[in-house]
């Protein structure tokens, strides 16, 4: 059982340049969402989804594009990188249940440098 | 819109001693989750601890305990018998009720936690 993949693990863009964090569950998540860790800020929301053709903004969506066209991958697309998008990303997934709690599974980042 | 602050940057601990983590949270919900994260050097995210504010009794994971105080919207985490194991850099996080399937977590800056031999 892999559990969340994310792929690359570390990556190095010039500004302008896009790129395409890759983000794979193989235990039939409905959720999985995309995070960002900088130093002093914890890890922030940008984007999620509650489903295959479903997704929302988090709290830093701006730059990033999303899309679900299954329910095993989740892909983040960086447009036109800039140097405030460096950061280490973080995927993560979990089922969802009606009246529980049912604990999120995080990969293992992905850490992008923009030059 | 919810808030979580850790406001202890850095602790350190002798090893086998206490510790003790801060966290506060903002909040205008009645029901939720509160979390402690550890992620050591490898980046890897890895759950503590996990509370529901609706339970009074505060939750314990072997050498981890929670102090969660609703009323003042507090969730401290103390270890105990701390080991060299423990030294991580540790996210409080909060989650409200589900909603539509959306399972957003809030997290506070972190604290870096070392552990002296």
């Amino acid at each position: 059982n892999a559990g969340v993949t994310q792929t690359p693990k570390f990556q190095v863009l010039k500004t302008g340049q896009s790129m395409t964090l890759q983000c794979a569950q193989d235990m039939n998540h409905e959720y999985m969402s995309w995070y960002r860790q900088d130093p002093g800020m914890g890890l922030r929301l940008i984007h999620y989804s509650v489903g295959a053709g479903i997704t929302d903004q988090g709290e830093v969506p701006n730059g990033y594009n999303v899309s679900r066209s299954t329910t095993e991958d989740f892909p983040l697309r960086l447009l036109s990188a800039a140097p405030s998008q460096t950061s280490v990303y973080f995927c993560a997934s979990s089922s969802v249940h009606r009246t529980t709690d049912q604990p999120q599974h995080f990969g293992d980042g992905t850490r992008l440098s923009i030059l | 819109a919810q808030t979580v602050t850790q406001s202890q940057p850095e602790m350190s601990v002798q090893e086998a001693e206490t510790v003790t983590l801060s966290c506060t949270y903002d909040t205008s919900e009645s029901d939720y989750y509160l979390f402690w994260y550890k992620q050591p050097p490898s980046r890897q995210m890895i759950l503590v601890i996990r509370q529901e504010a609706y339970k009074q009794q505060n939750a314990t994971e072997n050498r981890f305990s929670v102090n969660f105080q609703k009323a003042a919207k507090s969730f401290s985490l103390k270890i105990s018998d701390s080991q060299l194991g423990d030294a991580a850099m540790y996210f409080c996080a909060y989650r409200g009720i589900l909603f539509q399937g959306a399972q957003k977590l809030v997290f506070g800056q972190g604290t870096r936690l070392t552990i002296n031999p």
